[in-house]
C-alpha cells in the first residue's frame, strides 16, 4: 500500500480557514486520495476524497498537486466541532477489495 | 447517505468468554466490510476484510481463530472475539462502502468498546 505522510498535529483559531497536508510521493495512477476525520470515541467520518482534480464539498475542500504527489484538506472556517484527527489514506482503485489502511493522521486542535 | 450500525456500543465481559459485535449497513447493500482495531491514542488497524458468502481476509498478524467473522448477509458481518483476555480490549470499528451508487467514500460504524476484565 502506498504511504502518506502527515504532521502529527496541527492548530487553528475558530472561524479561521485550515489547510492539512499530506504527502504522498509513491502514489500511483489508480490511487484515490481519501480523507476521513475521528472524532473521540467515535468511528471515522468520511470527508471528501478526490483522484485528480481538485474536489469541494459541503465539508471541505481537497486540493490535489499537479504532480499528485501531495493534496492539501481545507477546511474553509475552522469551527469547534472540527477538532478531530484527520487521516489522509490512499486507496487503490483497481484493488478488488479496496481496503482502506489508515496511517497515524493529524490531530487538529481549535481554539475559541 | 449510507448508515452504518454497529452493536453493542460497548460491552464488559470476563476473561476466557466470547463477545459477538455486529455491524450493519442499514439502507445499502455491501458485499464487503471491513473491520478495524484501535487502542488507546493509536490509529486504527485493519484486522480483516469480511465477504459475504466466504471466507474472510485476515491481515498478517491477525489471529483468525480468535477474531471469528461471519458474513451472513449482505447486510450484516460479525466479529466475534473468543476467550476474550484484557490484551483483547480496545475500540472495534466496522467499515462498508455502498458501491451502489458510484464511487462515494466508505462508511463507518460508531464503533464497540470492549473491555476485558
Amino acid at each position: 500500500d502506498a504511504k502518506t505522510t502527515q504532521p502529527n498535529s496541527m492548530e487553528s483559531n475558530e472561524e479561521e480557514p485550515v489547510h492539512l497536508p499530506c504527502n504522498h510521493s509513491t502514489i500511483s495512477g489508480t490511487d484515490y486520495i481519501h480523507w476521513y476525520r475521528q472524532l473521540p470515541s467515535q468511528g471515522p467520518e468520511y470527508v471528501i476524497h478526490g483522484l485528480t482534480s481538485n474536489v469541494n464539498n459541503r465539508m471541505a475542500s481537497l486540493a490535489i498537486a499537479e504532480d499528485r504527489k501531495s493534496s492539501t484538506l481545507i477546511l474553509h472556517r475552522a469551527t469547534l466541532r472540527d477538532a478531530a484527527v484527520y487521516y489522509c489514506i490512499l486507496r487503490d482503485g483497481n484493488t478488488g477489495f479496496q481496503k482502506l489502511v489508515f496511517g497515524t493522521g493529524t490531530r487538529l486542535l481549535v481554539s475559541p | 447517505g449510507a448508515v452504518v450500525s454497529q452493536h453493542p456500543s460497548w460491552v464488559i465481559c470476563k476473561s476466557g468468554t466470547s463477545v459477538k459485535i455486529e455491524c450493519r449497513s442499514l439502507d445499502f447493500q455491501a458485499t464487503t466490510m471491513f473491520w478495524y482495531r484501535q487502542f488507546p491514542k493509536q490509529s486504527l488497524m485493519l484486522m480483516a476484510t469480511s465477504n459475504e458468502g466466504s471466507k474472510a481476509t485476515y491481515e498478517q498478524g491477525v489471529e483468525k481463530d480468535k477474531f471469528l467473522i461471519n458474513h451472513a448477509s449482505l447486510t450484516l458481518s460479525t466479529l466475534t472475539v473468543t476467550s476474550a483476555h484484557p490484551e483483547d480490549s480496545s475500540f472495534y470499528i466496522c467499515s462498508a462502502r455502498d458501491t451502489g451508487f458510484g464511487d462515494y467514500g466508505y462508511t463507518f460504524g460508531s464503533g464497540t468498546r470492549l473491555t476485558v476484565v
